[in-house]
């Protein structure tokens, strides 16, 4: 199974300041056939389901604001978070969907 | 609109076995592509991934917990079972059906329908 690292485990970040997560693959999951990152950026709030954010490593979801943004290759990958708000408060997941079983990190909590 | 449901026991005895249903809506089970998840998430700790069911009836199972999970679909009743077997308290936490991006049927996607998850305590 691929192993998937976030770092930090968490981080406090004032209010309209950058936030920066950081996530670490054992295997790379760029498939050179289709020429993408088989990764994903999830964002869960306190008691509520997992919500996609970003995929194929960079591409944001339809409603997601433009202040998330996906970036890196390979087995190296950022989800930066500008400008926060408070309703930004929550638990992010990266996962890869290159095989199966997909695999997410352990997550990361962002706090004001 | 996609939606999924899950349903179940909110308390398991240790050694007993889990059955949860996820009922989905806005789509089919039977439509090439489709592929519904389970994922379980214990409190205050990470998401783990559980078993999938595709369109075709192919089934995929955790590497860790495979000899104990069985997945199926009653596409009559638009539901997908998950069974878990000799249920123990650190099975105690939430347990999500998610749909997979439907796509190309040949290549993986991220899960972009959720839902809300049930949760479940195993404790005697």
């Amino acid at each position: 199974d691929i192993v998937m690292t976030q770092s930090p485990d968490s981080l406090a970040v004032s209010l309209g300041e950058t936030a920066t997560i950081n996530c670490e693959s054992s295997h790379d999951v760029f498939y050179t056939s289709t020429n993408k990152n088989y990764l994903a950026w999830y964002q869960q709030r306190p008691g509520q389901p997992p919500k996609l954010l970003i995929y194929w490593a960079s591409t944001r979801e339809s409603g997601v604001p433009a202040r998330f943004s996906g970036s890196g290759s390979g087995s190296d990958f950022t989800l930066t978070i500008s400008s926060l708000q408070a309703e930004d408060v929550a638990v992010y997941y990266c996962q890869q969907y290159y095989t199966t079983p997909p695999t997410f990190g352990q997550g990361t909590k962002v706090e004001i | 609109q996609v939606t999924l449901k899950e349903s179940g026991p909110a308390l398991v005895k240790p050694t007993q076995t889990l059955t949860l249903t996820c009922t989905v809506s806005g789509f089919s089970l039977n439509t090439r592509g489709v592929r519904v998840n389970w994922i379980r998430q214990p409190p205050g700790k990470a998401l783990e991934w559980l078993a999938r069911i595709d369109w075709d009836n192919e089934v995929f199972y955790s590497t860790s917990l495979k000899t104990r999970l069985t997945i199926s679909r009653d596409t009559s009743r638009n539901q997908v079972v998950l069974k878990m077997t000799n249920m123990d308290p650190v099975d105690t936490g939430t347990y999500y059906c998610a749909r997979m991006h439907l796509g190309e049927p040949g290549f993986p996607y991220y899960f972009d329908n959720w839902g809300h998850g049930t949760l479940v305590t195993v404790s005697s």
